[in-house]
């Protein structure tokens, strides 16, 4: 237990759908992490969030959208995804907002994500 | 920003000691150095986190020379529940925040 909880564990959705991820951290942290991992591929960065703001958008399409409405929920809403958007879709937080200060990120279990 | 090098992957034995290195020659003066550890299917856990010179936990000793250019995870005497991918982890920062941007890590084979 990470004290970071996703939900749903797995979604199976079609291409027309729309689905939402859910992320909550127990934690009191400052800022939160969407990351995708494809099969045997490494952890991609696609948004980062402090204190509720979005300051990081690693040119992710717009097919994914995440909302941040206080500092201890992330949602990720997905809509007209490709099969290639098939993944792990896995949440973090981390205490502070700035680096260089012994920063530790927690992780989520994660959201197995399937586009049929 | 920051970037890190690390093997791709390593293989051993149980009961060996296993030292990873990773690379990082544009550390900030005040970055830490973090390692993760992921399993199949979960997300990273943290392992061990460092400044400077040697830290030690009850899983894993973490070595940093003086020049902070490169760091190693030390793990004694692995057993085979310890076959996963190892990151490691250091600051960037794009307008102030902490962007934290993993490698490819290691993958780290155990065998009986």
């Amino acid at each position: 237990e990470t004290g970071v909880t996703q939900t749903p564990r797995h979604l199976v959705m079609g291409m027309t759908n729309k689905k939402s991820l859910k992320c909550e951290q127990h934690l009191g942290h400052n800022a939160m992490y969407w990351y995708k991992q494809s099969a045997k591929k490494p952890l991609e960065l696609m948004f980062v969030y402090s204190l509720e703001e979005r300051v990081e958008n690693n040119s992710v399409p717009s097919r994914f959208s995440p909302e941040c409405p206080n500092s201890s929920h992330l949602f990720l809403h997905l809509h007209t995804l490709q099969p290639e958007d098939s993944a792990l879709y896995l949440c973090a937080s981390s205490p502070k907002t700035g680096a260089g200060t012994g920063n530790t990120i927690y992780f989520g279990e994660g959201s197995w994500l399937t586009v049929v | 920003l920051a970037k890190t090098t690390q093997p791709i992957s390593m293989d051993s034995y149980e009961g060996q000691e296993v030292n990873i290195t990773c690379s990082h020659n544009n550390i900030a003066t005040n970055d830490y150095i973090t390692w993760y550890q992921q399993f199949p299917s979960q997300g990273p856990r943290f392992i061990i986190q460092g400044y400077k010179t040697k830290v030690t936990n009850e899983v894993a000793s973490l070595f940093i020379p003086a020049d902070r250019k490169s760091s190693t995870l030390s793990l004694p005497r692995v057993s085979l529940s310890d076959t996963a991918v190892y990151y490691c982890l250091v600051g960037d920062v794009s307008g102030g925040s902490y962007i934290p941007t993993f490698g490819r890590g290691t993958s780290l084979i155990v065998h009986p």
